[in-house]
């Protein structure tokens, strides 16, 4: 019962590159985040998915894309990284939207140099 | 209006100590207040959570208080462990959004 699966948990990436991190949850649960956590800054919603076919942009969406593939997995796309997107990224489902707890992933150490 | 504003930024206690931890709130329209707890390498998991109806909330050695009319809500550790160091986060919502507003965290210590 793995809950919310993050991949790939640590990655290094050149000025420019483009690179995907994915996010699968076993939860059945309708709703999908995506989260960077920077020291000091707390949590930011950078994109959310209310429900499967559906995707809308959070706090920081700057510089990134998302895809919600199926009810399980919701992916979240650096087109062209920058040295500010080196953050570590989490993953969270609920089973719906707003006043419900949250489920995270263990986490995506990335750095952009 | 959307912040919430946590205190301490870090917290040093004495193993069976009590850990206080304070956060405060401006919209009135929040209505589901949890702490979260983050050990390092990991993703945040629910501890504890309040809605608004109640003023306090126990599990185990957790406790959230919660003042409605001065906007605050606090997490008290009873017995502090040195299992219990870890980085803690408040954060609310409100029913029908998407908004979840973590504050900044709290990184807790407890010696030996």
């Amino acid at each position: 019962n793995a809950g919310v699966t993050q991949t790939p948990k640590f990655q290094v990436l050149k000025t420019g590159q483009s690179m995907t991190l994915q996010c699968a949850q076993d939860m059945n649960h309708n709703s999908m985040y995506w989260y960077r956590q920077d020291p000091g800054m707390g949590l930011r919603l950078i994109y959310y998915s209310a429900s499967e076919g559906t995707t809308d942009k959070g706090e920081v969406p700057n510089g990134y894309n998302v895809s919600r593939l199926n009810k399980r997995e919701f992916s979240l796309r650096l087109e062209s990284a920058a040295p500010s997107q080196t953050s570590v990224y989490f993953c969270a489902t609920s089973i719906s939207m707003g006043s419900q707890p949250q489920h995270f992933g263990d986490g995506t150490r990335l750095s952009i140099l | 209006q959307q912040q919430v504003k946590q205190s301490p930024q870090s917290l040093i206690v004495q193993k069976g100590g009590i850990s206080i931890i304070n956060c405060a709130y401006e919209n009135t329209a929040f209505d589901y207040f949890p702490w979260y707890q983050q050990f390092p390498g990991k993703g945040p998991a629910l501890l504890i959570a309040i809605r608004p109806d109640v003023s306090e909330k126990k599990e185990g050695r957790f406790t959230i208080s919660f003042n409605k009319s001065a906007k605050q809500f606090s997490l008290h550790i009873m017995d502090s462990q040195p299992g219990d160091s870890a980085t803690y986060f408040c954060a609310a919502s409100s029913t029908g959004t998407y908004k979840y507003i973590f504050g900044t965290g709290t990184r807790l210590k407890v010696l030996a």
